[in-house]
């Protein structure tokens, strides 16, 4: 079953902060967090395992909390280059597959 | 690290025609890659999720005569589309990875248009 992002859409001014909740409605094994850039392929950001992680590159960061099946992706003074949509993709077994939510359209403005 | 190759990138075809989309990992070898369809402005479907050596495993709704996908090693997996039509037309992306609960990298996409 699709996990369900929020909010659909952000606008931002550079410097601000966003955060983009993703969750499921079934246990998980991971979850993952890309991004798409407008007619390009989506770019792995980061994975998080069960247990219930945080992690961070630059100013990007996201959780998992395994017990409400959630994962939030946290992005601090926003850079123009941050602008697109983001996906996550979550795993209910070791199987490998991923199902994605559809996405969170993020825009950061000048 | 972790690029993969997806070739061609776009194709333009009449109706009918099949069309082959290779997908290549360049510098890691594979255990699963996985092939996507992209509505504009939409989430990405998974249509089938392919293993070396194995056939490959088609989400419900999926036609597994219609998408046929061979994976001959770990480097390489293709889509051929047989006997398109216009409502096939979409961009296609395929994804590789290690194995569960690792990242998935993609190749850039293909995007096709059938007339």
């Amino acid at each position: 079953q699709q996990p369900v992002q929020s909010p659909q859409a952000v606008i931002l001014r550079e410097g601000e902060d966003a955060v983009i909740n993703c969750s499921s409605s079934k246990a998980l094994y991971s979850v993952h967090w890309y991004r798409q850039k407008h007619g390009e392929a989506p770019v792995f950001l980061m994975i998080l395992l069960k247990g219930g992680e945080q992690k961070g590159h630059d100013k990007i960061s996201a959780s998992f909390n395994e017990k409400k099946q959630q994962s939030s992706l946290y992005l601090t003074a926003s850079q123009l280059s941050y602008s697109g949509t983001y996906f996550c993709g979550t795993e209910v077994n070791n199987a490998g597959k991923s199902t994605f939510g559809d996405g969170t359209t993020l825009t950061v403005k000048p | 690290g972790a690029v993969v190759s997806q070739h061609p990138s776009w194709v333009i075809c009449k109706s009918g025609t099949s069309v082959k989309i290779e997908c290549r990992s360049l510098d890691f070898q594979a255990t699963t890659m996985f092939w996507y369809r992209q509505f504009p402005k939409q989430s990405l479907m998974l249509m089938a999720t392919s293993n070396e050596g194995s056939k490959a495993t088609y989400e419900q709704g999926v036609e597994k005569d219609k998408f046929l996908i061979n994976h001959a090693s770990l480097t390489l997996s293709t889509l051929t589309v047989t006997s398109a039509h216009p409502e096939d037309s979409s961009f296609y992306i395929c994804s590789a990875s290690v194995g569960s609960n690792q990242p998935q990298h993609f190749g850039d996409g293909t995007r096709l248009s059938i007339l």
